[in-house]
């Protein structure tokens, strides 16, 4: 069965500073990985995507994300966060397997301060 | 503009009393799902749909019901809720066979 962990359930930094959020998955088969961020009170919106070809994936908003076989891992990272990113971030996992069931991590929460 | 719409956004009801909550998509995608959101648990997938008529459970399906009748649609039904089936409800879709990428903006459900 596939799982993922993300690391880091509070991650505050200053405006203009860059950020990781980490995120490891397990599975025995190809999989699938996202990135999703929550505003508060809003659904889910797609950040990014690997599902496969070039391991760095560039998403909207300026993130970006590379994928690690060898480590088993998909962090996310942008080079200058604005206040505007404060909210929740969630990295998941899917592959064929599961019926394209995308299984989440408990997310991190992004607090960007002046 | 391309998106998932759900109804109600805010629901208050009471145990037992049946409810139906709309999903609807305007981008023609074949995979819809429901997922539910619970503090702690995080997001759990409740039932998808890769393509009309076909539906699955997906990990906590039980007490709910869908159906799949037109590609646009795939309503989440609660045949007798009970105060375990409080939660902030998601549906999502995709084209082709892809995990979901398109979500809605949720529907927050009380059961008392």
């Amino acid at each position: 069965a596939q799982s993922v962990t993300q690391l880091d359930s509070q991650v505050p930094v200053f405006e203009e500073a860059p950020v990781e959020l980490r995120c490891n998955y397990s599975s025995s088969v190809s999989v699938y990985l996202f990135w999703y961020v929550q505003y508060p009170n809003q659904g889910l919106q797609l950040l990014l995507k690997y599902l496969s070809g070039s391991t760095l994936v560039k998403g909207i908003n300026g993130f970006e994300a590379e994928f690690n076989k060898s480590q088993t891992s998909f962090h996310l990272r942008k080079p200058s966060v604005h206040i505007s990113d404060t909210a929740e971030y969630f990295c998941a996992v899917s592959d064929r397997r599961s019926g394209y069931a995308l299984n989440f991590g408990k997310g991190t929460s992004l607090l960007v301060t002046p | 503009e391309a998106q998932v719409t759900q109804n109600p956004r805010y629901l208050i009801t009471v145990t037992g009393k049946k409810l139906t909550v709309t999903c609807s998509q305007n981008m023609n995608h074949e995979y819809m799902s429901w997922y539910r959101q619970d503090p702690g648990l995080g997001l759990r997938q409740i039932y998808y749909s890769m393509n009309v008529e076909v539906t699955d459970k997906g990990d906590v399906p039980e007490g709910y019901k869908v159906s799949r009748k037109e590609k646009r649609n795939f309503p989440l039904i609660l045949e007798s809720p009970s105060p375990n089936q409080t939660s902030l409800y998601f549906c999502a879709s995709s084209p082709g066979t892809q995990p979901p990428q398109y979500f809605g903006p949720g529907t927050r459900l009380t059961v008392l």
